[in-house]
C-alpha cells in the first residue's frame, strides 16, 4: 500500500494530452511539491519533473507538472508512442521524515 | 555529469544480511547532497530505503528502520547499505540515487540499479 495513490494505468492516442493524478495528503503533497519520474521495462527512473514545474536539463516541454490542495498532476501534451513507460510520483512526508512514492502508473499510447 | 554504480552480491539466503556499495563519480559526496537507496521488487513500484549526507546524518522508511544502516565512506566517494535478516520479501532491484535536500529530496541521478535475489 503506496502512501501516494497513482491510477494504475492511463491511455491515450498519439499527439493527444494525457493527465495522471497523484494523491496524498497534508503531510506530503499538501505542503510539498511533488517530483515525476519516467520508467522504462529494464532501466532506472528518470527524474522528469521536480519543485513547482521543474525540468531537469533535456526533459521537453510537452512534460509539466502541478499541484492542488494534496494532489499532484502529471500533464503530457503531444503523445508520442516513446512515452509508452511507467510514471511513479514522490515526494518528501514531512511526518515520517521519508520520502514516499506512488504505485505507478502505466502509459499506454494507443 | 555524476555517475553512481552499485555493487553486491546477486544471490543470498534467508537470514543473511545483505550488503551492497553505490560508488560515485563525477561529483563528491563531500560537496553537498543526500545519497540513498530506492529498492523495486519484480514487477513492483518504487519502495525508498533511506538516504545520508556527508556528516552521516541520516533518514530512514520507518518500515525498514530496524534492519537497514546506511553508512558513507567520503575518503573513496561511495555509500553503502546494509540490510539485516533478508527474507524473499527483500528481492529487488536496488538502487542508489542522488537526493536534492534544497528541494523536495527528488532523485536526480540514478545507478543503474543491481538484482538481489534471496532464495534458500
Amino acid at each position: 500500500q503506496s502512501v501516494l495513490t497513482q491510477p494504475p494505468s492511463v491511455s491515450a492516442a498519439p499527439g493527444q494530452k494525457v493527465t495522471i493524478s497523484c494523491s496524498g495528503s497534508s503531510s506530503n503533497i499538501g505542503n510539498n511539491y511533488g517530483s515525476w519520474y519516467q520508467q522504462f521495462p529494464g532501466t532506472a527512473p528518470k527524474l522528469l519533473i521536480y519543485d513547482k514545474n521543474k525540468r531537469p536539463s533535456g526533459i521537453p516541454d510537452r512534460f509539466s507538472g502541478s499541484k492542488s490542495g494534496t494532489s499532484a498532476t502529471l500533464d503530457i501534451t503531444g503523445l508520442q508512442t516513446g512515452d509508452e513507460a511507467d510514471y511513479y510520483c514522490g515526494t518528501w512526508d514531512s511526518s515520517l521524515s521519508a520520502v514516499v512514492f506512488g504505485g505507478g502508473t502505466k502509459l499506454t499510447v494507443l | 555529469q555524476v555517475l553512481l554504480q552499485e555493487s553486491g552480491p546477486g544471490l543470498m539466503k534467508p537470514s543473511e544480511a545483505l550488503s551492497l556499495t553505490c560508488a560515485v563519480s563525477g561529483y563528491a559526496i563531500s560537496t553537498g547532497y543526500y545519497w540513498g537507496w530506492i529498492r523495486q521488487p519484480p514487477g513492483k513500484g518504487l519502495e525508498w530505503i533511506g538516504a545520508i549526507y556527508r556528516t552521516g546524518s541520516t533518514y530512514y522508511n520507518p518500515s525498514l528502520k530496524s534492519r537497514v544502516t546506511i553508512s558513507v565512506d567520503t575518503s573513496k566517494n561511495q555509500f553503502s547499505l546494509k540490510l539485516s535478516s533478508v527474507t524473499a520479501a527483500d528481492t529487488a532491484v536496488y538502487y542508489c540515487g542522488r537526493l536534492n535536500s534544497g528541494s523536495y529530496y527528488e532523485v536526480d541521478s540514478w545507478g543503474q540499479g543491481t538484482l538481489v535475489t534471496v532464495s534458500s
